[in-house]
Order: structure tokens, then C-alpha cells, then sequence
């Protein structure tokens, strides 16, 4: 089955520090990937996806590229802001089966 | 635009009572997407309704169910209530059967199972 493995938080840096969030998959066909932010007492919002292999996904300063050969969806910003601190998940979308896989999400607290 | 609404914003429940959640997709959604997000879990894949139908569910005993009605609004009942059932429940939607995953989510339902 699939299955999207993410870095366990959380994870705490300081402004302007280097953000890497890691997140690996397993799946059967060619899903597309996604990550997904939650700030305090707020839905989900989707932040970036990549949909095949080497597609780079952009939003907000963050990136994150589809790496078929390591399976991973590794989630990258080069300087984070106070703001950015949420709840990050990595997600893979299995078309055939019309479902969603989650990570467990991973909690970034930036401070000034 | 509205986004997907949900409601209501908190739920309190006892064990073995019934909660039903509710649903608004985007205007123009036909697709409606139920998630479990528990704590210390992650975010669980519950249920998926798409024109009236439902399209799949996730690994949940039947006392999750759920309705997708004409206009595309939706309700999440859950029967018999047990304490690890107490999560934030979100729901998403998106406007077409096949293709990318939902990208439009509420805000939740906050369910507590005293």
C-alpha cells in the first residue's frame, strides 16, 4: 500500500535559518505529491506539488522536488520567517484509488 | 469566494452517543473529502463522495458514514462513539472525479468524546 514518511518534529530554528523538511514515499504507480501547511486553529492549505518525476514544486519561498530514484519530497526554504511556523505535511494522491496518504505532519516553530 | 465550510467549529460528545458533521463544499465542487486528524496520528483518509456516490473510504469501522447530498453538501456521521474518536475532523473538496488531490480544506470540526 502507500505509505509517506515524514521527518519527526518538532522542529525549532531561528529567523532566516535554512528549513529542511524531510518526507519519503512509498506507492504503487506514479502519484502526484504534495505538501500542505496548517497554522494555528486552521485548515489545511496546500502549498506546493509536483505531479511526476523531477516536476519542482515552488510557493512562499519553499520548494520541494519529486525525486523518483530516493522517493522523497524533501520540503526546503531558505529563510524562514516567524510566520512560517505551522504544522507541514507531505501527502502523496494515488488517482486510481481516489485517496489521499498523509504523513504525520511535522511542527516548525521559527524565533525572532 | 466562500471556501469549504464546516460546522460546527467544536463538538462535544459522551461515549456511545451519535455526532453528525457537516459539510459545504466550494461552489462548483463536486467532490467532497472526509479526514480524521487524531492526535499524535497524522491526518487519516475517511471517506470520499462524489456526485451523490460514495467513491471510497479509508480504513475506518462502519460506524463512520456519511452522506453526500444534491447540492454537494456532506455529513459525516459516527455512531456509537468511542474515545479515541475524539480528533479534528477536516473536510476538503475538489470540482472533478478524476485528477489531483483536493486542495481546498475547511477549517474542521473539533470533536471531544468526554
Amino acid at each position: 500500500g502507500n505509505s509517506v514518511t515524514q521527518m519527526e518534529g518538532p522542529v525549532t530554528l531561528s529567523e532566516e535559518a535554512f528549513l529542511t523538511i524531510n518526507c519519503t514515499y512509498t506507492a504503487t504507480g506514479y502519484p502526484s505529491l504534495f505538501w500542505y501547511v496548517q497554522y494555528p486553529g486552521e485548515g489545511l492549505q496546500l502549498l506546493l506539488k509536483a505531479t511526476k518525476a523531477d516536476d519542482k514544486g515552488s510557493n512562499k519561498g519553499f520548494e520541494a522536488t519529486y525525486r523518483k530514484e530516493t522517493t522523497s519530497f524533501h520540503l526546503e526554504k531558505g529563510s524562514v520567517q516567524v510566520s512560517d511556523s505551522a504544522v507541514y505535511f507531505c501527502a502523496l494522491w494515488n488517482t486510481n484509488a481516489g485517496k489521499s496518504t498523509f504523513g504525520d505532519g511535522t511542527t516548525l516553530t521559527v524565533k525572532p | 469566494e466562500a471556501g469549504v465550510t464546516q460546522s460546527p467549529t467544536h463538538l462535544i460528545k459522551t461515549r456511545g452517543q451519535q455526532a453528525t458533521l457537516r459539510c459545504s463544499p466550494i461552489s462548483g465542487h463536486t467532490s467532497v473529502y472526509w479526514y480524521q486528524q487524531a492526535l499524535g496520528l497524522g491526518l487519516q483518509f475517511l471517506l470520499w463522495y462524489d456526485e451523490g456516490e460514495e467513491r471510497n473510504r479509508g480504513n475506518f469501522p462502519p460506524r463512520f458514514s456519511g452522506r453526500q447530498f444534491p447540492n454537494y453538501s456532506s455529513e459525516l456521521n459516527v455512531n456509537a462513539l468511542e474515545l479515541e474518536d475524539s480528533a479534528l475532523y477536516l473536510c476538503a473538496s475538489k470540482i472533478t472525479l478524476r485528477g489531483e488531490q483536493p486542495q481546498h480544506f475547511g477549517d474542521g470540526t473539533r470533536l471531544s468524546i468526554l
